[in-house]
């Protein structure tokens, strides 16, 4: 069964720091992994899809990567902002269901 | 990319009332999933919408509960009948444009408050 772990549950960084999101999942046998963010009481936003075949993705100050072998991805953000803060989440997707992360909740001091 | 448009966006509904919540896709799309998200968790799949057919539901969640309809491509329904406190939650409607490596979109959720 397919688990996914996201850490650390918590982060607070000041403003202008790159920082790494981890997400690991314990079955390589994925199609991709997707990370959103989620703004407190709101949808979810798709910020980056990476396919199996694939071993990073990039949009703007975001970078994803993934390593299927070992069950990792990160997502570094690099020059945070305030309005980066938000709670991001990994998801695989095997077959039809997406496997979510619990997610982590970074807070962004300026 | 798919647009999603989900209604209501918050309501504050008495226990033992239904609220129906609407999931409009701005084009057509394979499948339709509704997600869960009690405060403070992660999602939880409660269905997956099916075009013309009863919805796929995953464990732990009923169609007397939850009863939803998919009448065309585009857009479905969710209703949480027979509320309770405990169904005080983040709504959400997710779809994807074909099955397999594909991206998921998400409507901007139902915050749903049962008092």
């Amino acid at each position: 069964k397919q688990e996914v772990t996201q850490i650390p549950a918590a982060l607070s960084v000041p403003e202008g720091e790159n920082l790494v999101l981890n997400c690991s999942f314990t079955d390589s046998a994925i199609y991709n992994l997707q990370w959103f963010r989620q703004d407190p009481g709101k949808g979810l936003t798709s910020l980056l899809l990476i396919q199996s075949s694939q071993r990073e993705q990039t949009s703007g100050r975001l970078n994803a990567s993934l390593d299927k072998s070992s069950g990792r991805s990160t997502l570094y953000i690099a020059a945070s902002q305030p309005g980066d803060s938000a709670t991001y989440l990994c998801a695989v997707r095997s077959n039809y269901q997406l496997i979510w992360g619990a997610g982590t909740k970074l807070i962004i001091k300026p | 990319s798919a647009v999603i448009s989900q209604k209501p966006s918050r309501d504050i509904c008495q226990r033992g009332t239904s609220l129906t919540i609407q999931c409009q896709v701005d084009s057509q799309v394979t499948m339709m999933f509704w997600y869960r998200q009690q405060p403070g968790q992660s999602l939880t799949l409660i269905a997956t919408a099916n075009q013309g057919s009863e919805a796929t539901y995953e464990s732990g969640f009923v169609i007397d509960k939850f009863p939803i309809s998919r009448p065309n491509l585009t857009f479905s329904t969710l209703t949480v009948s027979n509320m309770s406190p405990e169904d005080s939650s983040i709504y959400l409607c997710s779809v994807v444009d074909r099955e397999g490596n594909t991206e998921a979109f998400f409507g901007q959720g139902t915050r749903l408050t049962v008092v």
